[in-house]
């Protein structure tokens, strides 16, 4: 079945630093790719999506590319603050089948100062 | 505006009561879902209503029964809970269609006592 894969925290930074989160995903044919955010005691953002191949997503400095050769969509921003600090969520669709987001585990990001 | 909104924020119940939760959308969207949140954990799917009509229950207990009363509205109603069914409750709409994201509201985070 299908299945997404996100790199375990929690992931400790200090501010300004370089953010990599790392995705990956196992589906039949071409699922459309997420990433989502959820701050303490809040419900999951959009973070941002990708529907196709090379496809980019961005959103408040976050970038994330869909790797069809990969099967990756991993989260990058260049400089992080402290606002930053949540839990970052990975999720495909299919296209075709039940309209089912499946998640990877999520990933605990702190920023310090 | 890409609201969902949900009530009540918090609910606290015994195991013999009936309680239910809101939510709403005005955005237009043709799918409601209900997930359930875990501390720590992904949201898991409970149910999906496409055009106002269940089309997905994953296996939810008989205690909890989604209602769809129009394409802007979603209710669960809660009866007889258990302790381990303590836990956040989110609701989320999408347009429709198999490739859109899905929009998540702020969740009911529930006790059951």
């Amino acid at each position: 079945g299908d299945s997404v894969t996100q790199m375990e925290g929690p992931v400790t930074l200090s501010e300004e630093a370089f953010l990599t989160i790392n995705c990956t995903y196992t589906a039949t044919g071409y699922p459309s790719l997420f990433w989502y955010v959820q701050y303490p005691g809040e419900g999951l953002q959009l973070l941002l999506k990708a529907t196709k191949a090379d496809d980019k997503g961005s959103n408040k400095g976050f970038e994330a590319t869909y790797r069809k050769e990969t099967t990756s969509f991993h989260l990058e921003k260049g400089s992080v603050q402290v606002s930053d600090s949540a839990v970052y969520f990975c999720a495909l669709i299919r296209i075709q089948g039940a309209q089912k987001l499946v998640f990877g585990q999520g990933t605990r990001l702190t920023i310090n100062p | 505006d890409t609201e969902v909104t949900q009530t009540p924020k918090h609910l606290v119940m015994g195991m013999t009561n009936k309680k239910s939760l809101k939510c709403e959308q005005h955005m237009g969207h043709r799918a409601m879902y209900w997930y359930k949140q875990k501390a720590k954990k992904p949201p898991e799917l409970m149910f999906v209503y496409s055009y106002e009509k269940l089309s997905i229950n994953e296996s939810v207990p008989s205690r909890f029964s989604p209602e769809c009363p129009n394409s802007s509205l979603l209710n669960l109603h809660l009866h007889a809970l258990q302790p381990e069914d303590s836990a956040l409750y989110l609701c989320a709409s999408s347009p429709g269609d198999r490739t859109y994201e899905q929009y998540f509201g702020p969740g009911t985070r529930l006790t059951v006592t």
